[in-house]
C-alpha cells in the first residue's frame, strides 16, 4: 500500500517570498513516481511537477521545484518568488510501480498568497 | 476538442435514486479513474480502470459501479445515491507508466438531498 501525508492543512505566504509545501509518503515500491498538482478556486487540477524515485536531480519546472529526499521519504514542492495567482489548494500523489498506474493523494495544502 | 470531459457539470439527486456521471477521453489513454473529493480527505480514488472491460477496486468502492465497454468512456453509477455520496467527482485519464501525468475532467458536483 502506498501512502502520501501533507501535513499542513493551511499556509500564508508573503507575494514574493519562496514558500516550501511539505510532503511525505510512504511506499514499499522501490521505482515509483512522485507528483504534483494544484487546485486553483475554478476547481480544476493543473499538474505542476514530476520526480521520479532513481531521478538523481531535484525536479525542477519554471518556479516550482521539488526537494526530493528519498532517505526521508520526503517530496515537498518549492514555490519561489509567490504570486497572488499561486493561492489554491496543492496536492502531493504518488504512482509505485507494484500499485499498477494508481495515483494516490495527500489531504493537500491550501496557500493563501498575501499582498 | 481533445481533452477529457465530465457530464453533467452539476447534479441534485435524491436518497435513493440511481445517478450515472460520465466520463469521455480522447486520448485513448489506457488507464482512467474515479476520485471523490471531501473537505479534509483529498482525492480518494473509488474505482479504476487497467483498460476496456477491466475495472477494480480503489479506497472508497462502496455504493458505486463502473463499467468500461469502450476505452473512450468510464461512467460512473451510484445504484442508491446516499447523502454520504455528496461530494464533488473526478475523473482522470493517464497513459500507461509511472511518469505520466494524470489528466482530470472539470469535476462534477454531486448533492444527494
Amino acid at each position: 500500500a502506498q501512502k502520501i501525508t501533507q501535513t499542513q492543512p493551511g499556509m500564508f505566504v508573503q507575494e514574493k517570498e519562496a514558500v516550501t509545501l511539505d510532503c511525505t509518503y510512504d511506499t514499499s515500491d522501490q521505482s515509483y513516481g512522485l507528483f504534483w498538482y494544484k487546485q486553483p478556486s475554478s476547481g480544476e487540477m493543473i499538474f505542476l511537477i514530476y520526480q521520479g524515485s532513481y531521478d538523481e536531480q531535484n525536479a525542477t519546472e519554471g518556479r516550482y521545484s521539488l526537494n526530493f529526499q528519498k532517505a526521508r521519504k520526503s517530496a515537498n514542492l518549492v514555490i519561489s518568488a509567490s504570486q497572488l495567482g499561486d493561492s489554491a489548494m496543492y496536492f502531493c500523489a504518488m504512482s509505485g510501480y507494484n500499485a499498477g498506474n494508481m495515483l494516490t493523494f495527500g489531504g493537500g495544502t491550501r496557500l493563501m498568497v498575501k499582498p | 476538442d481533445a481533452g477529457i470531459t465530465q457530464s453533467p457539470r452539476y447534479k441534485i439527486t435524491e436518497t435513493g435514486r440511481q445517478v450515472t456521471l460520465m466520463c469521455h477521453q480522447t486520448w485513448s489513454h489506457s488507464y482512467m479513474f474515479w476520485y471523490r473529493q471531501d473537505l479534509g480527505h483529498g482525492l480518494r480514488l473509488i474505482y479504476y480502470s487497467a483498460a476496456a472491460d477491466i475495472t477494480d477496486k480503489g479506497e472508497v468502492p462502496d455504493g458505486y459501479v463502473v463499467s468500461r465497454s469502450k476505452t473512450e468512456n468510464f461512467p460512473l453509477t451510484l445504484e442508491s445515491a446516499t447523502r454520504s455520496q455528496t461530494s464533488v467527482y473526478f475523473c482522470a485519464s493517464r497513459e500507461k507508466g509511472m511518469n505520466t501525468e494524470a489528466f482530470f475532467g472539470q469535476g462534477t458536483r454531486l448533492t444527494v438531498v
